[in-house]
């Protein structure tokens, strides 16, 4: 049972170009998190979302970053315009609809680099 | 604005001995996670701790909630250099169960 699975592993882009983030949930798993990580910091949460549903965007910023989980494919998280402040890891983490009490799984990060 | 706070936020120990990291929380919460980070790595969930006085063990690792206290521990015992890792808690958010609040994590360094 693949668990949940993210690319690019290393994003490398210049200021002012975009970035696309995939993240696919593991097998039987509707529910995607995103999460961002700074270096030496613990994680932010950034969006929620089930299939073709956006629950929280609370913690996105409000420009330049947009989410989305089509009924079909990957879940894609979407920066427009990237800064140098954009450098992070952003991890994506599933869960099971019906287990609120279990851990997120989160899949290995994708490592963006702004120049 | 529920905060946690980890500490120490590094350690370095030796190898055979005991150390406890603490993570305090400042709002009431249903729940704690324990993970653990590799360097440039994903987070692996330890454990995950339900109510007042729960306590889990996985080998070298036990973990216990005092919601009261709003303090949770995670104690190493007899460390080997295989646990060495950045360990993080994290609680649920007041309003919801995924948006997770984070301690900054503490990096542990366990020397052969």
């Amino acid at each position: 049972n693949a668990g949940v699975m993210q690319n690019p592993r290393h994003l490398v882009r210049r200021r002012g170009q975009e970035a696309r983030l995939r993240c696919s949930p593991m097998k039987g798993h509707s529910h995607v998190y995103w999460y961002r990580q700074l270096p030496e910091e613990g994680l932010k949460f950034m969006v929620y979302l089930q299939k073709e549903n956006i629950i929280d965007e609370s913690g996105m910023p409000k420009e330049r970053f947009s989410a989305e989980f089509p009924k079909e494919g990957p879940s894609i998280l979407r920066i427009q315009q990237v800064v140098r402040g954009d450098s992070a890891a952003y991890f994506c983490a599933s869960s099971p609809w019906d287990l609120p009490n279990s851990p997120l799984h989160f899949g290995n990060g994708t490592r963006l680099t702004v120049t | 604005e529920l905060k946690v706070e980890q500490n120490p936020l590094f350690l370095s120990m030796q190898e055979g001995k005991n150390y406890t990291i603490y993570c305090n929380y400042s709002t009431t919460s249903d729940r704690l996670y324990w993970y653990r980070q590799d360097p440039g790595k994903s987070l692996e969930s330890l454990f995950v701790l339900l109510s007042n006085g729960a306590v889990k063990q996985e080998g070298r690792l036990m973990a216990s909630l005092d919601t009261k206290a709003r303090l949770s521990t995670l104690h190493i015992t007899a460390a080997v250099h295989d646990l060495s890792a950045t360990y993080f808690c994290a609680v649920d958010g007041w309003d919801s169960n995924y948006q997770l609040i984070w301690g900054a994590g503490t990096k542990l360094i366990i020397k052969p």
